[in-house]
């Protein structure tokens, strides 16, 4: 089945604590990237990237960083969370083009929160 | 940057109204897809749309490519409680960094 899976699903944690969330897609799509939703603000785009070793910054990057090291997967680094960052989480992935043009294909999200 | 507007921000219906909602941009586009977020899911496909003018339906949506290239328009006719949810306008082609429109967030009313 054709899918982008995301890992915690749900997760609390301290400010300051490291955390890394996964993203994984099947579909060997170029480009994938992160979204944060919060109420009234829509899906703000953190990173994305186009193709392996390639990223860039999105709209809202401040206090994220992510890698890409192979086509399928793009994590998302959260250093040193902070309060603030406490949102729901969405990965993409999309294909084809390399700028995203096409159908994004959304994960299941991971609710984080951050005390 | 972009601008992207989507409106109206919130709608409470009753069951069976018709519902409309839209997106407009300061920027022109070559294609417009539609997405709808069911609580505690991620968004999914709903329409897309290709051509300027273009009017396509699925079901009991419709949505339109407005002749500018600058809008987009959904309509969902005679709705049903299992159209709550959290709808999105994304234009395409935006070439790397990308916007969806804030949402417009449907409760229906059995």
């Amino acid at each position: 089945e054709a899918q982008v899976t995301q890992n915690p699903r749900y997760l609390i944690t301290v400010t300051g604590k490291k955390l890394t969330v996964t993203c994984s897609q099947n579909m060997n799509h170029e480009y994938m990237s992160w979204y944060r939703q919060d109420p009234g603000l829509g899906l703000r785009q953190i990173y994305y990237s186009m193709n392996v070793e390639v990223t860039d910054k999105g709209d809202v990057p401040e206090g994220y960083k992510v890698s890409r090291k192979e086509k399928r997967n793009f994590p998302l680094i959260l250093e040193s969370p902070s309060p603030n960052q406490t949102s729901l989480y969405f990965c993409a992935s999309s294909s084809p083009g390399l700028a995203g043009e096409g159908e994004q294909f959304f994960g299941p999200g991971t609710r984080l929160t951050v005390l | 940057g972009q601008q992207l507007n989507q409106s109206p921000q919130s709608m409470f219906i009753q069951e069976g109204e018709d519902v409309s909602m839209n997106c407009t941009s300061s920027s022109i586009f070559n294609t417009w897809l539609w997405y709808k977020q069911d609580p505690g899911e991620g968004p999914v496909l709903l329409i897309a749309l290709y051509k300027a003018g273009e009017l396509t339906s699925n079901g009991r949506l419709t949505a339109q490519f407005g002749i500018t290239r600058k809008d987009s328009f959904l309509n969902i006719s005679a709705s049903i409680p299992s159209d709550v949810g959290i709808y999105f306008c994304f234009p395409g082609n935006q070439g790397g960094k990308l916007i969806f429109g804030q949402g417009t967030e449907l409760s229906v009313k059995p």
